[in-house]
């Protein structure tokens, strides 16, 4: 499978406190991406990073890369109930046909 | 614009009945896929479209088919519903050209009793 995994399963914070979830993956990528799915229903894309960046912002999201060790992270500063939800990251392949994602982090933020 | 639409929400079949999942964008999207998300297994994809007339196998297509005719939909035909088939399958497209950014549907729960 070329599927990535999230690192961790579950995680639960309280309301203000900073998230952090990891994936790692398998193949060399151009770009990696994350997604948000709210309980029921369908992923919504949160922030792209490219494969010669290191870090990338977008709001109260940060993204970092490191391609030597085929990883990632997002993190979620100052959290809000509203971020309750699964996270998952998402590898292009080399033809940008398919997509892979890992399995998902599921955030719970404690209002 | 609506984005990617998926039909119906809920499905329930008895084992070995046939249906179609229906998927359409209005995004002008050349690229539309089916993924099926199941517990602790995250999305996996089913069958891919690089536009009209193409489709290609992802990593579970067993079961399942595709067709392209239009630029707009992208069905997805379950032959003889199985067990195994139980799953929410979500549809999503994107812009071949940058291909860096997917678009969902609010998926399907399908149960095969």
């Amino acid at each position: 499978s070329q599927q990535g995994e999230e690192d961790p399963q579950a995680l639960s914070i309280q309301e203000g406190e900073n998230a952090t979830m990891n994936c790692s993956y398998k193949t060399s990528i151009n770009n990696l991406q994350w997604y948000r799915q709210n309980s029921g229903r369908g992923l919504v894309h949160l922030i792209l990073i490219r494969s010669n960046e290191r870090e990338k912002h977008s709001g109260r999201l940060r993204v970092t890369l490191d391609t030597s060790k085929k990883s990632s992270s997002l993190l979620i500063t100052a959290s809000r109930a509203a971020d309750t939800a699964s996270y998952f990251c998402a590898t292009p392949s080399n033809t940008g046909n398919q997509f892979y994602f890992g399995t998902g982090t599921s955030l719970t933020v404690i209002p | 614009n609506a984005g990617v639409t998926q039909t119906p929400k809920f499905q329930v079949l008895k084992t070995g009945q046939s249906m179609t999942l229906q998927c359409a964008q209005d995004m002008n999207h050349e690229y539309m896929s089916w993924y099926r998300q199941d517990p602790g297994m995250g999305l996996r994809l089913i069958h891919y479209s690089v536009g009209a007339g193409i489709t290609d196998q992802g990593e579970v297509p067993n079961g399942y088919n595709v067709s392209r005719s239009t630029t707009e939909d992208f069905p997805l035909r379950l032959l003889s519903a199985a067990p195994s088939q139980t799953s929410v399958y979500f549809c999503a497209s994107s812009d071949q050209a940058t291909n860096e950014k997917l678009f969902f549907g609010s998926g399907t729960q399908l149960s095969v009793l």
